[in-house]
């Protein structure tokens, strides 16, 4: 079976663009969380999505938002961006009635 | 919300030694403890996963003890190996309710050393 998948693996964007992840999760997953990691606060929980809905957020301003289709497939967007929002971002992915999330590789965002 | 502390922040054994990591955690309502595995450059790996109605679960090297009385749960591996050298996150969240929302602890790099 395979993994979660997330594209592209690495961006290089400048302040003020915007940026836009892809995540696809494992076949059969229909929750989909994501990610930011970073050195100094480490792994924080951005949203989760499930069957189309936010279910979860967590404490990002309104520059990171997301969305799932009706594939399960998600993408995470980021607007103005800022060179504090550097970091990997990770997604991971579920089973519906289970917590056993399971990550991609991550995309690296780099804010120049 | 949940916060979840992590110690230690760097931990170096011999190859062939056990390592322990100790994670706390503040919610009570939590009930669902992973473990995580990150090696350079790739996503966290599901390791190991323990929920509240278990006191301990082993996987081959790999045990993790919760305690939720005093909140707090760890990590054990036996037997290191140069393989096992790599950072890990233990995270805590409430199982159900309608959501995942991880909480992690800050990490653990541990060094397995020849």
């Amino acid at each position: 079976k395979a993994g979660v998948t997330q594209t592209p693996r690495y961006l290089i964007k400048t302040r003020g663009q915007q940026v836009t992840l892809s995540c696809s999760p494992i076949s059969g997953h229909r929750s989909v969380s994501w990610y930011q990691q970073t050195p100094g606060q480490g792994l924080q929980f951005l949203f989760e999505y499930f069957s189309e809905t936010q279910r979860n957020k967590g404490n990002f301003p309104g520059r990171f938002s997301g969305r799932q289709f009706s594939n399960s497939r998600s993408e995470m967007n980021v607007s103005t961006l800022e060179l504090g929002d550097s970091a990997l971002y990770l997604c991971a992915s579920s089973l519906a009635n289970y917590n056993e999330q399971f990550f991609g590789p991550g995309t690296r965002l780099t804010v120049l | 919300g949940e916060n979840v502390e992590q110690h230690p922040s760097t931990l170096s054994v011999q190859e062939g030694d056990s390592a322990v990591i100790k994670c706390t955690y503040s919610d009570s309502a939590s009930n669902y403890f992973p473990w995580y595995k990150q090696e350079l450059g790739k996503g966290p790996q599901l390791i190991i996963d323990i929920r509240s109605n278990v006191g301990e679960k082993k996987d081959q090297r790999i045990a993790v003890t919760l305690n939720k009385t005093a909140k707090h749960f760890s990590l054990h591996i036996t037997e290191t190996q140069p393989e096992d050298s790599a950072v890990y996150f233990c995270a805590a969240t409430p199982l159900g309710g309608g959501g995942n929302k991880l909480t992690f602890g800050t990490g653990t790099q541990l060094k397995v050393e020849l």
